[in-house]
Parts: C-alpha cells; structure tokens; sequence
C-alpha cells in the first residue's frame, strides 16, 4: 500500500496563474516532506521541502504547506510558467524516502 | 557542477540475461542508491549504499543485487533478467546531510523482451 499519494495523474493550468499540486500520507513517522521537479530524460531535481515542526516554506514562486492533523501537503506555484512544464513528485522522510506517484504538470501558454 | 552518470540511457536485454548498470557519481557523496520508476507507482527504492563494500535492501530488493567497490561507483545488477524489471532505473547520491543534497542521474530505460 502507498504510503505517500498524489491523486492527480495530471493538472493543467494557464500560464500566470496558480498551480496546485497535492500529495497525501499515511505513515505519522514521515518528518521531513520534499518535492522534486522531473523534466523528459533527465532524473528528478529537489524543489523545496518542510520539516514537519513548520506548516509552511517559501522560496520565490514556490510554496509548500503542510497539514499535519490531515497527513496532506501541497506545493503552490505563482505564478506558473511554461517552464515549469514537468511531473512532480512529493517525496516524505522516515529512514529513506518514499515517493507518491507523481503529478504531470502542463502549463499552457 | 554536481554529477552522476549513469552507463547507458537505453538498454534492451533478453529474460534470462544478467543485467549490469552502472552509476558514477563526482561529488565525494556517501551514500548512493537504485530506485525503480514505473508509471502510477513513482521512484522506489531497490538497494542502497552508506560507505564502500556496505549495501541495504529497499522497499524492492527481490531479483536485484548491487556493489560498491568503490566510493564513486555503485553497480545495479538483475541476475536473471524477467520481463517485469522493464522500468526506468534512477541513481541518485547524497551526502550525510540533508536530504536536500541528494542528486539523481539522468536514467536508465531498460526493456527486458
């Protein structure tokens, strides 16, 4: 059974506006949570990530919220860009990481 | 600027076959480790690395082993290639500290007919 969820396969979005993408967990021992940007033929990269004592980190258009009592986080971008174009992918911590399923972010121009 | 590479982009193998992938990372990184990626199911990880000759098992270890000779190199190997290893293979290192540091390849397609 997953332990780290992203529901949504997909998302698309115009550009200038904001995205949204969630990730759900089930493990209470997850204390560290990141994200990682995936473009086509390369490995994934770190985005931003929040230790499980804030609710919040930002780093410029990026902003990642945890809610721990809902086991959920989310990453918000604003405002999107063609560029950001990738699959994202929620990353939580124990002892190793533990990926969700990822999410394939368009952002249409 | 940071690297690990990995030996080949695309491989096709026949079942039965042994299977050698290979990872190099430059950066003097500690730890190192195999993930699998499939659609729907995301990275999950296989074997990892925390010093030369020191290797752990995973979420997924059945059908894979590994090597790490040296502390730049850590070798994936499928014993006896099946069908259901066809994924993309991911390498990726780091150093002890945050996870933040962890640097993946560019991965490996492997099609096992």
């Amino acid at each position: 059974d997953q332990q780290v969820k992203q529901n949504s396969p997909s998302l698309s979005v115009q550009e200038g506006r904001i995205s949204i993408l969630n990730c759900d967990y089930t493990n209470s021992m997850f204390d560290y949570f990141l994200w990682y940007k995936k473009y086509p033929a390369e490995g994934p990269t770190f985005l931003i990530s929040i230790s499980s004592i804030k609710d919040k980190n930002e780093d410029g258009r990026f902003t990642v919220f945890l809610n721990k009592s809902a086991k959920h986080l989310s990453l918000h971008i604003v405002p999107s860009q063609p560029g950001d174009s990738a699959v994202y992918f929620c990353a939580a911590v124990a002892r190793q990481l533990t990926f969700g399923s990822g999410t394939q972010l368009t952002v249409l121009p | 600027d940071v690297k690990v590479t990995q030996s080949s982009r695309y491989l096709v193998k026949r079942t039965g076959e042994k299977v050698f992938l290979e990872c190099v990372q430059d950066m003097d990184h500690e730890n190192m480790f195999w993930y699998r990626q499939d659609p729907g199911l995301g990275l999950r990880l296989i074997y990892f690395s925390y010093d030369v000759k020191m290797k752990e098992k995973g979420d997924i270890p059945e059908g894979y082993s590994v090597s790490r000779e040296k502390k730049e190199r850590f070798s994936l190997i499928l014993e006896s290639a099946s069908t259901n290893q066809t994924s993309m293979y991911l390498c990726a290192s780091r150093t002890s500290g945050g996870w933040e540091t962890q640097y993946f390849g560019p991965g490996t397609r492997l099609l096992v007919l």
